[in-house]
């Protein structure tokens, strides 16, 4: 089975940018999650999705940090505009909510991020 | 508040060594466990759930969890330089459990040295 797929694997930015991150969950899974990974902050949640409905939409993040889901098999995350202090790596995740292994996220890759 | 604190920041152990990680969460809600371990460039993978008091055993890595101080440990024997990497514990509880939204520590970073 595929994983979860994360596009680009890296992508660098002007300040001011807008920029989109891509995710595909894995298939079948019903819940999906965006975190930033800095060495600083560490995982942080920016979003979190079940069957498509936003059910979390981190608070420190609202204002340029926009998570979409238009299908079950694809998320995207609109940075608008970017800063310097969002270089970070940015991970998608997915778990099948409900089954046995309900409590387990699966990661992509992360898009690395880097903002000039 | 950092509601799940991972200790040490850093370990560095031999290759064959034993390798042990710990974690404490401030939050009572905070029933499930589990690891992950992140290699450079990759995502976090996760590792081993343990849920029950006691010790949970998956090959080389062992996992034991005390619910009444709300400590969990991870212990990796005969580490190899591939287990090098970046370990988290993460924690959620019951109401969240079915979603699948974790609380992560901060990590550890484990280097096994040849």
């Amino acid at each position: 089975d595929a994983g979860v797929t994360q596009t680009p694997r890296h992508e660098v930015a002007e300040k001011g940018q807008t920029i989109i991150l891509k995710c595909e969950p894995v298939s079948g899974h019903n819940d999906l999650f965006w975190y930033r990974q800095t060495k600083i902050q560490g995982l942080e949640l920016l979003s979190y999705f079940r069957s498509k409905s936003l059910m979390e939409d981190g608070g420190a993040f609202k204002d340029r940090f926009k998570a979409e889901m238009l299908n079950s098999s694809f998320s995207t995350l609109k940075i608008q505009p970017t800063e310097p202090k969002d270089s970070a790596v940015y991970l998608c995740a997915s778990s099948l909510a409900g089954g046995a292994s309900a409590e387990t996220l699966y990661f992509g890759s992360g898009t690395r991020l880097t903002v000039l | 508040q950092q509601k799940v604190q991972q200790s040490p920041e850093s370990l560095s152990v031999p290759e064959g060594g034993m390798a042990s990680f710990n974690c404490t969460s401030s939050d009572r809600n905070f029933q499930y466990f589990w690891w992950y371990r992140q290699h450079s460039g990759e995502g976090p993978k996760a590792l081993m759930s343990i849920f029950s008091d006691g010790d949970k055993k998956e090959g080389r890595f062992t996992a034991h969890l005390n619910k009444a101080s709300l400590h969990v440990s991870l212990h990796i024997r005969d580490s190899q330089p591939s287990d090098s990497a970046l370990y988290f514990c993460a924690a959620s509880d019951p109401y969240n459990t079915n979603t699948g939204k974790l609380t992560f520590g901060d990590g550890t970073v484990l280097t096994v040295k040849p």
